[in-house]
């Protein structure tokens, strides 16, 4: 089956504008989590949806930085006001989110987002 | 609160040598814990979990890492290095009863040498 994909894989934007991520999970994976991957320095939890509950918004950086998860499937990660210190590699990641489990999470392969 | 030490950012083996990638943890109640690769321009995925179930985990690609509860580690370990292992790794803690987001170290990257 498909895995966890990612668009765009590249994203090359000017300082001050706005750009969307997106990511489709794997079909009946009711958990995604948005990570953004800098160099040398692992990855930093940004947010977290679980089936219908409010997002866990814990992880975003700044306010600059929201998320919508939409019919719990499809979710678009938004960057507005784009600085340089955004340039880094967003992960998205899906697991079952069992109730009581704590499940391995399969990752996208990412996009690469370069903040000129 | 949970947190996850790598020791050593990079580490260089010879092929056929043994790998050992060192991961100490830090939580206040049992933990899971997990251990994922990240080969170039991919994401991550899962080698191997430890669930509380046997103390010795062993993963895909011959890799296995050991529960210590008195060291608060999980290195991992494999016993002769492949080129193909050549990525980074990443260990990562979650927390029972807490949580499900997890908390990753830094990673560390397998150099191997022919």
């Amino acid at each position: 089956g498909a895995g966890v994909s990612q668009s765009p894989s590249n994203k090359v934007t000017e300082k001050g504008k706005d750009v969307e991520l997106r990511c489709d999970p794997i079909s009946g994976h009711t958990a995604l989590y948005w990570y953004r991957q800098s160099l040398g320095q692992g990855l930093e939890f940004l947010i977290y949806f679980q089936g219908n509950s409010a997002p866990d918004k814990s992880g975003l950086p700044s306010d600059r930085f929201s998320a919508e998860r939409t019919g719990g499937s499809v979710s678009t990660l938004t960057i507005q006001r784009t600085q340089q210190e955004d340039s880094a590699v967003y992960l998205c990641a899906s697991s079952f989110g069992t109730s009581g489990l704590h499940d391995e999470q399969f990752f996208g392969p990412g996009t690469r987002l370069t903040v000129l | 609160a949970q947190s996850v030490t790598q020791l050593g950012s990079h580490v260089s083996v010879s092929e056929g040598a043994l790998v050992l990638l060192r991961c100490n943890y830090s939580s206040s109640v049992p933990p899971y814990l997990f251990w994922y690769v990240q080969y170039p321009n991919q994401g991550l995925q899962l080698l191997l979990k430890y669930t509380s179930a046997a103390t010795l985990v062993k993963g895909i690609n011959g890799f296995e890492a050991e529960f210590k509860k008195s060291e608060t580690s999980f290195h991992l370990t494999k016993p002769s290095a492949h080129m193909s292992d050549a990525a980074e790794y990443f260990c990562a803690v979650t927390q029972s009863g807490g949580s499900y987001i997890p908390t990753f170290g830094r990673g560390t990257s397998l150099i191997v040498h022919p």
